[in-house]
Order: C-alpha cells, then structure tokens, then sequence
C-alpha cells in the first residue's frame, strides 16, 4: 500500500491570498487526484494531477483558482488561490496504486479556514 | 437522486453492539470502496470490494452486484470505531470514484 502525507495539515489564511499543498506519496502511483471536502459534505474531485502536464479539472473547477502541479510520480501540489470563506474546507490528495486492482490510497488530508 | 446512498445518515451505538451501515448504488461499477474518515479529516481506506464478503478484525464488508448493494458491518463496537464511514463506488465508465454522504458512527462507553 502507499502512504501519502500532506503539508500543511491545517491553516487560517486571509481573504484574498493563496495556500499551496504538498502532497507526496511514498511510492510511485499511477494517479494522483485532488478532492475537496466543504464541510457537512461528500468528497468532492477537483482534479486529476497529470505527470508533466496540465492536470485535468472537473466541471466547476478551473486551473486560475486551483494551479495544480505534478513534476514527477510521486510529489503533487495544489493551490487555492485568492481564497475567499468559501473555500474553506478540508484538501485531500489521493493517490491510484500502481499494482493493480484499483486500489486508491488518501492522504491525511488539509483543513483550511479562510477569513 | 444521488448514485450512491448511504443510511442511516447518523447512528449510536452502545460500547459491545452489532452495527450495520448499508449503501446502495446505481451505476455500473468496477470496485467498491468503504472509507473511514475520523475528526481530524484524513481518511482511511478499510475495505475495496468487487464482489463477495471481505473480513478485518472486527469489520466484515459484503457486496451483493446483483442487488447494487453493500454492507459494512462492525462486530462488538468500541468508541474507537466512532468515526464516519463512507461508500465509494468506481464508476465502470468513467473510473473515477463516486462518494456516499457518509454515516456519522457513534459509540459510547
């Protein structure tokens, strides 16, 4: 199984500025997906982190909101920028194993607040 | 209506008991997943089903295809276990995974 971690694992941010997550993985995955989590409700995809290239966004979402990177396959970052109070919630990053059976690991996940 | 419903929404338990938590799906799937998710937010993967019964410890996860249903059962409960449990569904078409609201398990002492 992979293990992910994420940093931060919390933050309290102002209006208007931007957060970047990390998330690494501690073994190569096939994919590598970020979710949102607004309280009260279900998982949510925003994206799927592409090695190398643009990642791919779900309807919703758009790249100027959520930059996402993924220089190699084991290392992603998100970023939630120009952070209004709606954005608060919690980050997941998740990764697709590599050896088979679609088994799909999470990480601890990022609770944000925005005020 | 959603494609993936969880009940009961919210459910106690006493410390010892037998619990259920059902969920019913209806898209064609490749995998189902059930997910533990404590206070914190990071979320642990318990079970991937594609079919039959599948047993940890104290957790036994069946899935029944035909019916579109599956079932998360947790044998003599312990405040530990108080977490919420969400049903993930693969979807066989676009492979990407589909989550249930989740089912909010308390257990008290």
């Amino acid at each position: 199984s992979a293990v992910i971690s994420q940093k931060p694992s919390r933050d309290i941010c102002q209006r208007g500025t931007s957060l970047t997550i990390q998330c690494q993985v501690d073994s190569q995955v096939t994919m590598m997906f970020w979710y949102r989590q607004q309280p009260g409700q279900s998982l949510t995809l925003i994206a799927t982190a592409n090695q190398g290239s643009e990642a791919t966004y779900e309807s919703g979402f758009v790249i100027d909101k959520f930059p996402i990177s993924r220089p190699n396959l084991t290392f992603s970052t998100l970023t939630v920028s120009n952070m209004s109070p709606e954005d608060s919630s919690i980050y997941l990053c998740s990764g697709l194993g590599l050896t088979g059976g679609n088994e799909q690991f999470f990480g601890p996940g990022t609770r944000l607040t925005v005020l | 209506k959603n494609e993936v419903e969880q009940s009961p929404q919210n459910l106690t338990a006493q410390e010892g008991e037998f619990i259920t938590i059902n969920c019913s799906y209806s898209v064609g799937i490749s995998a189902l997943h059930w997910l533990q998710q404590h206070p914190g937010g990071g979320i642990v993967s318990l079970f991937m089903l594609s079919s039959g019964k599948k047993k940890h410890g104290r957790l036994i996860a069946t899935i029944n295809i035909q019916e579109k249903h599956s079932s998360l059962h947790i044998t003599a409960s312990h405040p530990r276990d108080s977490a919420v449990y969400i049903c993930a569904v693969r979807s066989y078409n676009t492979d990407k995974l589909i989550f249930g609201t989740g089912t909010r398990l308390q257990v008290f002492p």
